[in-house]
């Protein structure tokens, strides 16, 4: 059983580029979320789909935005890169059955230059 | 609101000792606490987590946790550390009846020396 894979593994932009991520949830899960773990911090919610729309955010502005395809799987999208965007992007999935529990990915490392 | 403080952003062990990594959560309900694992470039791992019942949990890797209502803290103990311990722990809450989006401390980095 496959869990949550996320691609690519690391990723180097220029500041002002525009990047997607991707993001396979855990076989029979149907909701993901993405994280954003900056060096040195814990990681910081940015948003769940489910039923492919956006169902929560949290505190970040709209160069991030997100989509969620009919499989499950997910993109992270983020516009007009800064410096400060570089840090690992995790995705978490959970099902119906696990709604208090996430299974994490192994994240994207992103560095902005 | 909830919210999350990890005491000790880096804990030193001797391998064969007592593990204790400390938080302490704020939350305007009942809550759902967890503690997570990160070993380098890898992502975060569930060790336990605490969701109403027993007020003792234990997890995996011989990790345990106990929820103190009126110290609002969720400790994690381990009796032995193994060198393999050696890692970022996260503790997170989220909210009962809510989003159930867990909110993260900072974590505390555990070195364990030989």
């Amino acid at each position: 059983d496959a869990g949550v894979t996320q691609s690519p593994t690391h990723l180097i932009k220029t500041r002002g580029q525009q990047v997607t991520l991707r993001c396979s949830p855990k076989s029979g899960h149907d909701t993901v979320s993405w994280y954003q773990q900056a060096l040195g911090q814990g990681p910081q919610f940015i948003f769940q789909y489910y039923e492919e729309e956006e169902r929560q955010r949290g505190n970040f502005p709209d160069r991030f935005s997100g989509h969620q395809f009919p499989n499950y799987s997910s993109e992270l999208n983020v516009n007009a890169l800064l410096l400060g965007d570089s840090a690992l992007y995790l995705c978490a999935s959970r099902g119906l059955a696990g709604v208090n529990e996430q299974y994490f990915g192994p994240g994207t490392r992103l560095t902005v230059t | 609101a909830q919210s999350v403080t990890q005491l000790g952003s880096h804990v030193s062990v001797s391998e064969g000792a007592l593990v204790l990594l400390r938080c302490n959560y704020s939350s305007s309900v009942p809550p759902y606490l967890f503690w997570y694992v990160q070993y380098p470039n890898q992502g975060l791992q569930l060790l336990l987590k605490y969701t109403s019942a027993a007020t003792l949990v234990k997890g995996i890797n011989g990790f345990e946790a106990e929820f103190k209502k009126s110290e609002t803290s969720f400790h994690l103990t381990k009796p032995s550390a193994h060198m393999s311990d050696a890692a970022e722990y996260f503790c997170a809450v989220s909210e009962t009846g809510g989003s159930y989006i867990p909110t993260f401390g900072r974590g505390t980095s555990l070195i364990v020396h030989p």
